[in-house]
């Protein structure tokens, strides 16, 4: 089975930096992904990663360590914007490109 | 960037009625299509992969015959939720993969779904 544990909500001062971790135990590894969820909208790609270690795209990170089963997100110089949902996924199968998705982490970024 | 639309974005329909919900991607062929569904404040949970002209695979404890999911061309795929009830009202959400693209899935914009 899939097993993919974040934190539940998160809270954080606009400007700030905020880190959201990701611990997954999975059957097969072929990717993870971070998404991010707006109320009542679809996700949207922020990251892959696939290799260990930083991935960096504007003011969001990500890293994996693959031995560990762990990966985080950093947002940087936070926005008010940014308040959302993030979401964790992994990608078991490199057949079936299936994901399997953690519960979501609630950011509320605050002036 | 690729675009997946989802039609209707909501909808409403009484405890017994089928509805219908499409899924097409606009800019790009998509041989792998997949159903999520999410109540509010969970995440997302695959129901079931789409692979165009062949039979859907159900994730275990969807009902296959109740959800009924086709997939006839590159470019669409539908999601009929039959007899529906109160309890299938949820957020149903799909996504496509490009046939060119080695990971990356493309989601549409969702479908509100209350049964009344």
């Amino acid at each position: 089975g899939q097993n993919i544990d974040q934190p539940t909500e998160m809270t954080a001062t606009e400007g700030a930096i905020v880190q959201i971790n990701c611990t997954y135990q999975t059957s097969g590894f072929n990717g993870l992904f971070w998404y991010q969820q707006h109320a009542g909208e679809a996700p949207t790609f922020l990251s892959y990663n696939v290799l260990d270690g930083l991935e960096e795209k504007g003011r969001f990170s990500s890293f994996l360590s693959r031995s560990k089963g762990y990966s985080y997100l950093l947002l940087k110089e936070l926005q008010m914007k940014d308040s959302a949902s993030y979401l964790c996924a992994v990608s078991g199968d490199f057949n079936d490109y299936k994901l399997s998705f953690g519960a979501g982490t609630t950011v509320t970024v605050r002036a | 960037g690729a675009v997946v639309s989802q039609h209707p974005s909501w909808v409403i329909c009484k405890s017994g009625t089928s509805v219908k919900i499409e899924c097409r991607s606009l800019d790009f062929q998509a041989t792998t299509m997949f159903w999520y569904r999410q109540f509010p404040k969970q995440s997302l949970m695959l129901m079931a992969t789409s692979n165009e002209g062949s039979k859907a695979t159900y994730e275990q404890g969807v009902e296959k015959d109740k959800f009924l999911i086709n997939h006839a061309s590159l470019t669409l795929s539908t999601l009929t939720v039959t007899s529906a009830h109160p309890e299938d009202s949820s957020f149903y959400i799909c996504s496509a993969r490009d046939a060119g693209d080695s990971y990356e899935q493309y989601f549409g914009p969702g479908t509100r779904l209350t049964v009344t």
